[in-house]
C-alpha cells in the first residue's frame, strides 16, 4: 500500500500519560496536515508542514500538543498530560504542492483513535 | 477567517431521486472549494474540485460566489452513494489551509 499510513490505529489510554502517533505520508509529498475529528463533526486543523519546516499550529492547539517531521519525511504528533477531552480520531493527510498551485488534493490516512481513560 | 457551513447532518432519499448536498462557505478572499467523500470502513477521500468543473461518480458542484455555494448534486442516486461527504474550503491568499465542514451523511434506500 502506497498511501498514507498511520500507527497505531487504536490508542486507548489513561488520563495524564503521554501518547505518541506516527504519520507516514506518500513518499514525494511535501506537505503534511494533521487533523482531529470528533463524533459529528468534520477533521478540524491542528498543524502542518511544508517539508520538514511547522509552517502553522492551530490558535486551539494546547501547548501539550506537538508534532515534528524530521528530514520533511514521517511526522510524529504528541500528546502530553492527556486529557478525556483529547479522545478523538487523529488524521494525518499529505500532498504534493509546488507554491502555492491550485487544487491541492489531500490524501488522508486511516487515522489513529485515540481513548482517554 | 474562513468557514463552511453543511447544514444538513443527515440527508435520506431513496434510489433515483436527485441528490443535493449543501454548503455555504465564508471567506473574504478568493476561495478554492473541495468535496471529500467516505465510504464505509474507508479512508476520506476527494471526490472533486472546483477548479476542475469535473464530474466524478456522476456528481457535479458549482461555485456560486454571489450565493458562496458549492453545493453538490446527482439527478440520479445510487445506493453505492452512500456515505459522509463532507464540504472544504481553501482560503488563496491567506493561510492554504482546508477547511472542512462537519459533513452530511447521506442515505440512499433502495
Amino acid at each position: 500500500d502506497t498511501g498514507v499510513s498511520q500507527d497505531p490505529r487504536h490508542k486507548i489510554t489513561k488520563r495524564g500519560q503521554n501518547v505518541t502517533f506516527r504519520c507516514d505520508p506518500i513518499s514525494e509529498h511535501n506537505r503534511l496536515y494533521w487533523y482531529r475529528q470528533t463524533l459529528g463533526q468534520g477533521p478540524e486543523f491542528l498543524t502542518y508542514f511544508q517539508n520538514e519546516a511547522q509552517l502553522e499550529k492551530s490558535r486551539l492547539l494546547s501547548d501539550r500538543f506537538s508534532a515534528e517531521r524530521p528530514k520533511g519525511s514521517f511526522s510524529t504528533l504528541e500528546i502530553q498530560r492527556t486529557e478525556q477531552g483529547d479522545s478523538a480520531m487523529y488524521l494525518c493527510a499529505s500532498s504534493l504542492i509546488p507554491g502555492q498551485a491550485y487544487g491541492e488534493k489531500l490524501f488522508f490516512g486511516s487515522g489513529t483513535q485515540l481513548s482517554v481513560l | 477567517a474562513q468557514r463552511v457551513t453543511q447544514p444538513e447532518k443527515l440527508l435520506s432519499v431513496f434510489k433515483g431521486a436527485p441528490v443535493e448536498l449543501k454548503c455555504n462557505y465564508s471567506y473574504s478572499g478568493s476561495p478554492e472549494l473541495f468535496w471529500y467523500v467516505q465510504y464505509s470502513r474507508q479512508r476520506l477521500q476527494l471526490l472533486l474540485r472546483h477548479i476542475s468543473r469535473e464530474s466524478i461518480k456522476g456528481f457535479t458542484a458549482d461555485l456560486n460566489k454571489g450565493e458562496t455555494s458549492f453545493h453538490l448534486k446527482k439527478p440520479f442516486a445510487q445506493e453505492e452513494d452512500s456515505a459522509m461527504y463532507y464540504c472544504a474550503l481553501r482560503g488563496l491568499g491567506g493561510s492554504y489551509i482546508p477547511t472542512f465542514g462537519r459533513g452530511t451523511s447521506l442515505i440512499v434506500h433502495p
